[in-house]
């Protein structure tokens, strides 16, 4: 029983680039999150699936896209990554139930130059 | 704007002592609230949540609850240096969010 799992788990991109983030639960987990960690700040949502086939956007989603691929996985693209998207990406699942339990992956450190 | 409120610290705490997190809300509406700990280049993980007025006891942590004046706070009772770490405050909004603090972090001195 893994929990959720993130690769890559490092990436340097130039400006401009486009990169996938991959990230999977074995937790059979109805909801799944994308955040980011920037330093001294919280963690910021960028977009949220409820359900397998849905997705929403969170509180900083440009720039982002999501895909809920099935009910294990959710990948986050960068289009055309910017040095303001540098940052450490954090994948989450949950049961989707209320209060609801967030467990999140091991993350993945993101540079832009 | 929702904002949650912690003091960066650090906060330093002799081991053995008891170490106390606060945490204040600006969304009256929130009626769950989950503590997380992250240690450093880590991802975080789930201490408690509590959702009640008043105190919940978890082995060595007690979270409290006042809706009325919208804070919640941890305590680590026995600190011990590996409790060392940054603490998350995250009320839940509702509609699967939570809003996250920037987190206290806590040093426990031997």
């Amino acid at each position: 029983n893994a929990g959720v799992t993130q690769t890559p788990k490092f990436q340097v991109l130039k400006t401009g680039q486009s990169m996938t983030l991959q990230c999977a639960q074995d937790m059979n987990h109805n909801s799944m999150y994308w955040y980011r960690q920037d330093p001294g700040m919280g963690l910021r949502l960028i977009y949220y699936s409820a359900s397998e086939g849905t997705t929403d956007k969170g509180e900083v989603p440009n720039g982002y896209n999501v895909s809920r691929l099935n009910k294990r996985e959710f990948s986050l693209r960068l289009e055309s990554a910017a040095p303001s998207q540098t940052s450490v990406y954090f994948c989450a699942s949950s049961e989707g139930n209320t209060p609801d339990t967030q467990y999140f992956g091991p993350g993945t450190r993101l540079t832009v130059l | 704007q929702k904002e949650v409120e912690q003091n960066s610290g650090p906060l330093s705490v002799p081991e053995g002592a008891i170490a106390s997190l606060n945490c204040t809300y600006s969304d009256r509406g929130s009626q769950s609230f989950f503590w997380y700990r992250q240690y450093s280049g880590k991802s975080p993980e789930l201490i408690m949540f509590i959702y009640s007025n008043g105190d919940k006891e978890d082995g060595r942590f007690t979270a409290q609850l006042n809706k009325a004046s919208q804070y919640v706070s941890l305590l680590i009772r026995d600190s011990q240096p590996s409790d060392s770490a940054t603490y998350l405050c995250a009320p839940y909004e509702g509609n699967y969010q939570l809003i996250w603090g920037a987190g206290t972090k806590l040093i426990i001195k031997p």
